[in-house]
């Protein structure tokens, strides 16, 4: 089955600097990769998301890059702001399972 | 508000006792899925039903099953329980049609067992 793993488990960064997440996924064949951001206590919010075919996308602070050769995806918050401090996840699919990666804990500092 | 209800939101038990978890999906999304969250765990998936019928299945313990019923609403029985059953155990919906795989979670059933 499709493995997802996923760096760094945590991260720390100042506010307004720039956060990245990385993930890898081993199928070749999975071919959406979305990003969900929980907060402490809440459910998974789906904050952007990527297909296969497209190598780019871009929602204001927020930016998801794949590379289908290497297999890996990326998320990239830009100007990070108190608020952005959650647990994200990314995830593959490969027809009907979406398997999550293992998350990163992004801290932003004031 | 995701539009995907889960019941109970909090749940306590015993070790050996047997438990039913409750989903309603956002209105018109045929696909159901569960998902197991440990304490600063991931999202385990555990089983996916699409319009009634079983579509993919995870980690899924011998001991827990689910189903799907005519009015898509869902249900995940877990039994025989143990004391590492205890988790946060999400509930998703989509509306799994065409390219439309975008997952909606509900607010998540706490799982204790004592």
């Amino acid at each position: 089955g499709e493995n997802v793993e996923q760096h760094p488990s945590t991260l720390s960064v100042q506010e307004g600097d720039s956060a990245v997440i990385k993930c890898t996924y081993s199928d070749s064949a999975s071919n959406y990769f979305p990003w969900y951001k929980q907060e402490l206590g809440k459910r998974p919010q789906l904050i952007i998301d990527i297909r296969s075919n497209v190598g780019e996308k871009k929602d204001q602070r927020i930016a998801v890059t794949l590379n289908k050769t290497a297999k890996h995806f990326s998320l990239h918050i830009t100007e990070t702001q108190p608020e952005d401090s959650a647990v994200y996840f990314c995830a593959a699919r490969k027809d009907e399972k979406l398997t999550f990666g293992t998350g990163t804990r992004l801290t932003i500092i004031p | 508000d995701s539009g995907v209800t889960q019941t109970p939101k909090h749940l306590i038990t015993a070790t050996g006792q047997r438990v039913t978890l409750r989903c309603s999906p956002r209105s018109g999304d045929l696909s159901v899925y569960w998902y197991q969250q440990s304490l600063d765990q991931g999202l385990q998936f555990l089983i996916q039903y699409y319009n009634g019928e079983e579509r993919a299945k995870g980690n899924i313990l011998e001991r827990f099953s689910a189903q799907q019923f005519p009015d898509l609403h869902s249900e995940l029985n877990l039994s025989s329980l143990e004391l590492g059953d205890s988790a946060l155990y999400f509930c998703a919906s989509s509306a799994n049609r065409g390219t439309n795989e975008k997952l909606f979670f509900g607010s998540g059933t706490q799982l204790s067992v004592l």
